[in-house]
């Protein structure tokens, strides 16, 4: 079965600071990974995913995530960043080659004051 | 290109009730998934529907059964409402053929049992 943590469940940033949130995933094979956002009263959007190539993925907005195999990581990165990315960030796993169907981590909810 | 759209919105339900939830996928889209998302956490999956066939279920009672129909879209019906079935519905649907692994989801139905 395939699981994912995400260890931070709050933080709270100024605008322009750095942004690091951690995804650790358990699973046996080969994975896609993905993250997503929500922002306030709004559907779940894909930020990123990486299915294979260069571990450092580029997504919307200025957010990147780096897969780390040996780590069993997908962390996403933001050099800095902006009020308006105040939102629940989630974190998604699935086993390629299988039915898409992924698991979700529990949610880092970001806020960033002006 | 329309994406993934649910109703209703919102809707307030008395415990021992059922609800039926209906969701249309993404233009060019035949898999749809369900996801229960309780406050403070991630998306759970319920169970996935494929040509018109439930594919894969996720740890869900049997009071929670969907529908799929030609056109794809689809039904999530939950019987014998509980306080603990409320919640944030959300229809998910993509498109199995080859790359097609990236999921879409709607805006989502909020259910209240009272």
């Amino acid at each position: 079965a395939q699981s994912v943590s995400q260890h931070n469940h709050h933080v709270i940033l100024s605008e322009a600071a750095s942004l690091e949130l951690g995804c650790n995933y358990s699973y046996g094979g080969t994975v896609n990974l993905f993250w997503y956002v929500q922002y306030p009263g709004q559907h779940l959007q894909l930020l990123l995913k990486y299915f294979s190539g260069d571990p450092l993925v580029k997504g919307i907005k200025g957010f990147e995530a780096e897969f780390i195999k040996s780590k069993f990581s997908f962390n996403l990165r933001k050099p800095s960043v902006q009020w308006s990315d105040t939102a629940e960030y989630f974190c998604a796993v699935n086993g390629s080659g299988g039915s898409y169907i992924p698991t979700f981590g529990r949610g880092t909810s970001l806020i960033v004051h002006p | 290109d329309a994406g993934v759209t649910q109703s209703p919105t919102h809707l307030i339900k008395t415990r021992g009730q059922q609800v039926t939830l209906r969701c249309s996928p993404k233009s060019g889209h035949d898999t749809v998934s369900w996801y229960q998302q309780a406050l403070g956490q991630g998306p759970q999956f319920i169970f996935q529907y494929y040509e018109e066939e439930e594919r894969q279920r996720g740890n869900f009672p049997d009071r929670f059964s969907g529908h799929q129909f030609p056109n794809y879209s689809s039904e999530l019906n939950v019987n014998a409402l509980l306080l603990g079935d409320s919640a944030l519905y959300l229809c998910a649907s993509s498109f199995q053929g080859r790359g097609g692994n990236t999921i879409y989801f709607g805006e989502g139905s909020w259910l209240t049992v009272v």
